[in-house]
């Protein structure tokens, strides 16, 4: 079993959609969680950062983390053709002295005109 | 600032040669990463460093080697190219681990092995 789990998709919706991407994991000890987005044919770039349990909101994206339920979430209000990419969640350790990171598969979204 | 950049951006090998891939960062941050990036199976580490002069294995290590001789450059070497070597190769770096510290990539060398 993976210690994250992502469904890869793909995920079409149309423009103006509320998106929902989700992330599961297995290890307790993860404390950060981050969303990548990753247009094709670049490199990831971080969309959001969250520490521990609780929402984040930066414009139109959200991200909750519920630690209980070892869940995580990525939501996109009024989804823009711009928006289509992979989204990759990432998260590690508290008390990890490397900074590794360890990545769900990703979720490739295409937001429809 | 350039940021993290990567060379070369595409390279075709045939089974048996070897290549290095160059990383380099003017962040001057600490901590380097070479992941490989798999259809269908994300992000893997490579290998990482922590510092200059330090490497480590990370979750794929075999085939590969790096060194990092200056803190702001990390070769990823391959010494016989295999075709399952065949992948989307990215660097990354960021400040030492602690909150809000996070990895900042390149723009990714894709690596065709024949």
């Amino acid at each position: 079993q993976k210690e994250v789990e992502q469904d890869p998709g793909p995920l079409s919706v149309p423009e103006g959609a509320i998106v929902s991407l989700n992330c599961t994991y297995s290890n307790s000890a993860f404390q950060y969680f981050m969303w990548y987005r990753q247009y094709s044919r670049k490199g990831p770039e971080l969309l959001m950062y969250t520490y521990s349990s609780g929402n984040k909101e930066d414009g139109r994206f959200t991200a909750q983390v519920d630690k209980s339920s070892k869940y995580i979430s990525l939501f996109i209000r009024d989804s823009q053709p711009s928006d289509s990419a992979t989204y990759l969640c990432a998260m590690r350790g508290g008390s990890s002295n490397t900074g590794k990171l360890i990545f769900g598969q990703g979720t490739t979204l295409q937001v429809k005109p | 600032n350039a940021g993290v950049t990567q060379t070369p951006k595409f390279r075709v090998l045939k089974t048996g040669q070897s290549m290095t891939l160059l990383c380099a960062q003017d962040m001057n941050h600490e901590y380097m990463y070479w992941y490989r990036q798999d259809p269908g199976m994300g992000l893997r580490l490579i290998h990482y460093s922590v510092g200059e002069g330090t490497t480590a294995k990370g979750e794929v290590p075999d085939g590969y080697n790096v060194s990092r001789l200056k803190k702001q450059n990390f070769l990823l070497g391959l010494e016989s190219a295999a075709p399952s070597q065949t992948s989307v190769y990215f660097c990354a770096s960021s400040y030492v681990a602690g909150v809000g510290k996070t990895q900042y990539f390149g723009p990714g060398t894709r690596l065709l092995v024949l």
